[in-house]
């Protein structure tokens, strides 16, 4: 089972580099998130999904971009990297959002920019 | 939004249990009480969830108080895996709710 698979793991970008992280889901999940963990700190959503086709903002979403264009997919995108943006990225998904369904992680990007 | 609040750290010894406490006095009826616990290197894994019953499963027991307003995630005997961040978090029933991870209580196991 590859559960929740994140790409790429390590990445390192000057300021102003583009980038896009991808996620993939062997699961048939419904709900896909993502997270940024900075040092010493718990996580923040950034955006989330709750179907193909669709996108919501969540805590810190600014700076970020993402699209859920297949079901298994969803793709966190990085216009003009900015080093504020050096972080641990985690993607997750669910079956949906219900009271007590649970989160799949992925592994996580340590993401640095320069 | 109701908030959590956990020990930054907690120690422990190999084989012994351990008692992780989280305060939620702003409870609502609906929320639910999730823990999530985070490997070094690792993204966060489900550990158990509950409303009022305690609740038990392979990886550990919750223990609700009868006024909700505080729980406790009990690892029966502790190993050194068990060594990470766990979380505690309030996730509101009956509609679209997003997990909210605070700092959490980072548990060190003593060999």
């Amino acid at each position: 089972n590859a559960g929740v698979t994140q790409t790429p793991k390590f990445r390192v970008l000057k300021t102003g580099q583009s980038m896009t992280l991808l996620c993939a889901q062997d699961m048939n999940h419904e709900y896909m998130y993502w997270y940024r963990q900075d040092p010493g700190m718990g996580l923040r959503l950034i955006h989330y999904s709750v179907g193909e086709g669709t996108t919501a903002k969540g805590e810190v979403p600014d700076g970020y971009n993402v699209s859920r264009l297949k079901k298994q997919n969803f793709l966190l995108g990085l216009e003009s990297a900015a080093p504020s943006q050096t972080s641990v990225y985690f993607c997750a998904s669910s079956w949906k959002l219900g009271e007590g369904e649970k989160l799949f992680f992925g592994s996580g990007t340590q993401l640095s920019v320069l | 939004d109701a908030k959590t609040t956990q020990p930054n750290s907690m120690e422990s010894n190999e084989e012994e249990p351990v008692h992780l406490p989280c305060n939620h006095s702003t409870i609502s009826g609906t929320d639910y009480i999730h823990w999530y616990r985070q490997l070094p290197s690792q993204g966060p894994e489900y550990v158990i969830h509950g409303l009022t019953s305690n609740v038990n499963n392979r990886m550990a027991s919750l223990a609700i108080a009868e006024d909700r307003k505080s729980s406790t995630l009990i690892l029966h005997r502790a190993t050194l895996r068990d060594a990470a961040v766990y979380y505690c978090i309030l996730r509101r029933g009956g509609g679209a709710q997003k997990l909210v991870f605070g700092q959490g209580t980072r548990l060190t196991i003593n060999p």
